[in-house]
């Protein structure tokens, strides 16, 4: 009954290859994020959709398509994967916006570690 | 300036000793601040939100000081299982971008 789960766990693959990761979370929550955890251990925050709808999108290469088909799933393409994508993704989930705030907690996945060789 | 700094540490402290760690932020708009904790290879999992009137769940305790835009973490009678990352997390109102500090390790030791 694992809250937010995130597949594949590890991902080694090739310059140039696409890959996707998937993002499940059960807890009925409305949104939901991708974040890129780097080797030096900064988490930034990729996307944010809310109900299906893309509410946040930092500044990512267009080679990221977040893929949100219901509120409960949010997956992660990414084409022509490059050396710098190799990092640790995490999928989070967080309760509806209200107000335009949200100040719930957000609750992680146990991250993709993406490896590009 | 980056938007939100700690000091990366490590922090090595001695079982039962008291450790603070302070996290500023550059947004003076900001409106959420939590406390989260990530153990090594682990994901991130929620310590603590920061009110304004500060708050304390068991051993820790944090605060928030808007004046001089920080908030801190106080943790008392440290515990072996207290060893991981605390990341300080700040967010502003509007459309709610989390922003994560980089974290700062904690080793206790026995």
């Amino acid at each position: 009954d694992t809250a937010v789960s995130q597949t594949p766990k590890y991902l080694v693959t090739q310059m140039g290859n696409d890959k996707s990761i998937k993002c499940e979370q059960n807890l009925g929550h409305d949104t939901m994020y991708w974040y890129k955890q780097d080797s030096k251990k900064f988490l930034k925050i990729m996307f944010s959709y809310n109900n299906k709808e893309l509410i946040i999108n930092e500044t990512v290469p267009n080679r990221f398509s977040p893929k949100s088909p219901d509120k409960a799933h949010l997956n992660l393409h990414i084409n022509s994967l490059e050396l710098g994508d190799s990092a640790v993704y995490f999928c989070a989930s967080s309760q509806e916006r209200l107000a335009g705030i949200t100040t719930d907690t957000q609750y992680f996945g146990p991250g993709t570690r993406l490896t590009v060789l | 300036r980056k938007e939100v700094e700690q000091d990366p540490g490590p922090f090595n402290v001695p079982e039962g000793a008291t450790v603070a760690f302070n996290c500023t932020y550059s947004n003076s708009a900001s409106q959420s601040f939590f406390w989260y904790r990530q153990d090594c290879r682990k994901e991130p999992k929620l310590l603590m939100s920061v009110y304004s009137s500060g708050n304390e769940d068991g051993r820790f305790t944090a605060q928030l000081n808007r004046a001089s835009q920080y908030i801190s973490l106080l943790i008392r009678d440290s515990k072996l299982s207290d060893s991981a990352t605390y990341l300080c997390v700040v967010s502003s109102g509007g459309s709610y971008i989390p922003t994560f500090g980089r974290g700062t390790s904690l080793i206790v030791h026995p």
